[in-house]
């Protein structure tokens, strides 16, 4: 059984496009996020959701934006994609809010391709 | 700007120790992370340090951290073939919360029977 899963596994779209990408985990958790791995391989958080309600958003264009329709999903939907978001973007999440020891759980990740 | 780099590959026979190094570069970091993809799989987290600590020895990993070099090591003992997958270094230069967490490109271990 996936823990979190994330879907598609890779997405090719023409620039101006909306796109959205689906999370969801079976493990109870509480708290779910997304991290933007760009192409130097850096992850870096770019939302986190407690309970459906947002708990970091960080400087993200305003075109991305997170729907958490209960505590097992986190969707993601960009509009108007731009070259620069392609990336692969991972979903996670975790028990409770970002202890330190917290067990970050992560989906595979989304290859976006923006052409 | 924060960095974080590792090797990219490392082989080993099974039975032997491993040892993935990784450097950064932003000394206000408070906890180091270690992380494990296997193959097909996502991120788990494997294990962590406080920046003022020297070692931290969890079962078969032991962890080493100089903080004047900024240097960090993962030491698997006995790695066995269920050890192969990457590993991610993984920085907190704003202390503490694992959503703010700057990661390396990953070291792919082999294990070889």
């Amino acid at each position: 059984d996936t823990a979190v899963s994330q879907t598609p596994k890779y997405l090719v779209t023409q620039m101006g496009n909306d796109k959205s990408i689906k999370c969801e985990q079976n493990l109870g958790h509480d708290t779910m996020y997304w991290y933007k791995q760009d192409s130097k391989k850096f992850l870096k958080i770019m939302f986190s959701y407690n309970n459906k309600e947002l708990i970091i958003n960080e400087t993200v264009p305003n075109r991305f934006s997170p729907k958490s329709p209960d505590k097992a999903h986190l969707n993601l939907h960009i509009n108007s994609l731009e070259l620069g978001d392609s990336a692969v973007y991972f979903c996670a999440s975790s028990q409770g809010l970002l202890r330190l020891n917290e067990k970050l759980f992560f989906g595979s990740g989304t290859q976006l391709s923006v052409l | 700007g924060e960095d974080v780099e590792q090797s990219l590959f490392l082989s080993v026979r099974e039975g032997d120790s491993s040892v993935i190094n990784c450097t950064y570069t932003d000394s206000s970091s408070t906890y180091l992370y270690w992380y494990k993809q296997e193959p097909g799989a996502g991120l788990q987290l494997l294990t962590y340090i406080f920046s003022n600590m020297d070692m931290k020895q969890d079962q078969r990993l032991t962890v080493l951290l100089n903080k004047k070099d900024k240097h960090l090591s993962l030491r698997i003992a006995d790695t066995q073939t269920g050890d192969s997958a990457i590993y991610f270094c993984a920085e907190s230069p704003y202390g503490g919360s694992q959503g703010n967490l700057i990661f390396g490109k990953g070291t792919k271990l082999s294990v070889k029977p």
